[in-house]
């Protein structure tokens, strides 16, 4: 049963702290988007890779936020410092450049920055 | 988990009925569109999917209908049971690249 991964499930942390997400996409999948979910913007797009290659990170913020895939496995979404407002659920999903494009969703982490 | 509804509009309809979940999109140049449905402290989940190309496409209890003349698109749901109470999502492709669009959502409450 193919499914993305992502961990922790739920993170807690101090302002300031440095937060790292992780993502391990379906086995076989050439792109991976990270997402960010509140209940005041829904489901933003903040950065995607095809071939573990960035191609938009327009959605992510510059200052504070990377997004890297140090291998086919293994997708990495940084916060450092955070802040209160980073507080949301991020969610991984992986799929095929080839299309359809349909996209697969990790459970999700949920991060809260006190 | 997170509740993502609170701030979404809700159809709520008794089990049993069928229901229908609309969606405008935007952008005349998507060819691909996709239907999510998330449940509470879940990710998005894939339910069904249309290509620009075609009207119209079943699953199992569900239909999609494409308008590309208004750019609308439904879902419909038949005989509609408590586990399909979730929010949902549509989402355009532009086929230029792999991104999705997604809507805002709308949540489902199914009533007993």
């Amino acid at each position: 049963d193919a499914r993305v991964t992502q961990t922790p499930r739920h993170k807690v942390t101090e302002m300031g702290q440095e937060v790292t997400m992780r993502c391990q996409p379906i086995l076989g999948h050439n792109t991976v988007f990270w997402y960010r979910q509140t209940m005041m913007q829904g489901l933003e797009l903040l950065a995607y890779f095809r071939n573990r290659a960035p191609l938009d990170d327009s959605g992510m913020p510059k200052d504070r936020f990377s997004a890297e895939m140090p291998d086919a496995t293994l997708a990495t979404l940084k916060i450092q410092p955070s802040e209160p407002r980073d507080s949301a659920v991020y969610f991984c999903a992986s799929g095929s450049s080839g299309g359809p494009y349909e996209q697969y969703f990790g459970p999700g982490t949920r991060l809260t920055v006190t | 988990g997170e509740s993502v509804g609170l701030h979404l509009p809700t159809l709520s309809v008794q089990e049993g009925d069928n229901s229908i979940i609309n969606c405008a999109y935007s952008n005349s140049a998507s060819d691909y569109f996709i239907w999510y449905k998330q449940e509470s402290g879940k990710g998005p989940q894939f339910i069904i999917d249309i290509r620009s190309n075609m009207d119209k496409r079943q699953g199992q209890r569900v239909t999609v209908l494409l308008n590309k003349t208004v750019k609308h698109l439904s879902l419909q749901i038949a005989a509609t049971q408590p586990g399909d109470s979730a929010v949902y999502f549509c989402a355009e492709n532009t086929g230029a690249n792999s991104k999705l669009t997604f809507g805002k959502g709308i949540t489902l409450s199914v009533r007993p």
